[in-house]
């Protein structure tokens, strides 16, 4: 079966720099994308990955290996506003998005 | 970025009575749309891909004749929850992908998302 795993919540502190994990096991891969969603409102879109390597854009930068089934999103000089949830997903072979659970960031001051 | 727009925001409706929920694409022609439905803590769960002009396809275990899907022009698609229970009280989003980007990367955009309420 397709598979995504991320934490459910994680806490890191103003300032400081956060790395959320991301594991999938999917059939076929096209592509890793990070979406944000504060709670109540919709998803926005983060990044997309679909080769290995680093792609930064800002503040946050997302990371993927295809071979490990891996993908991290890093946040750094983290922000109040930066709590929210992170959704990883994966588009699989038919180009359909299989979505992660979400990891709650909790930001403390 | 490509805007997607959704109504109502929120909705509170009796059991049994029936509920609709527009998306539209406000500056661009979206000819596929997404409906997902997410539960409290939980993933974003694909319903069915809205398609213009023709039938709807929706996923395994979601009920056709419970969620209509109509998709009549290339920026407006309406998903219908009838004879709605307190168990489809959830919060429905829709999205579609920009055109002008290859399907291959081309990010979802969402609506604001509709939080239905059934008493």
């Amino acid at each position: 079966g397709q598979n995504i795993d991320q934490p459910t919540e994680m806490t890191a502190t103003e300032g400081a720099i956060v790395q959320i994990n991301c594991t999938y096991q999917t059939s076929g891969f096209n592509g890793l994308f990070w979406y944000q969603q504060h709670a109540g409102e919709a998803p926005t879109f983060l990044s997309y990955n679909v080769l290995d390597g680093l792609e930064e854009k800002g503040r946050f930068s997302s990371f993927l290996s295809r071979s490990k089934g891996y993908s991290y999103l890093l946040l750094k000089e983290l922000q109040m506003k930066d709590s929210a949830s992170y959704l990883c997903a994966v588009q699989d072979s038919n180009y359909q998005l299989i979505w992660g659970a979400g990891t709650k960031l909790i930001i403390k001051p | 970025g490509a805007v997607v727009s959704q109504h109502p925001s929120w909705v509170i409706c009796k059991s049994g009575t029936s509920v609709k929920i527009e998306c539209r694409s406000l500056d661009f022609q979206a000819t596929t749309m997404f409906w997902y439905r997410q539960f409290p803590k939980q993933s974003l769960m694909l319903m069915a891909t809205s398609n213009e002009g023709s039938k709807a396809t929706y996923e395994q275990g979601v009920e056709k004749d419970k969620f209509l899907i109509n998709h009549a022009s290339l920026t407006l698609s309406t998903l219908t929850v009838t004879s709605a229970h307190p168990e489809d009280s959830s919060f429905y989003i829709c999205s579609a992908r920009d055109p002008g980007q290859a399907v291959e990367t081309g990010e979802l955009f969402f609506g604001e998302g509709s939080r239905l309420t059934v008493l």
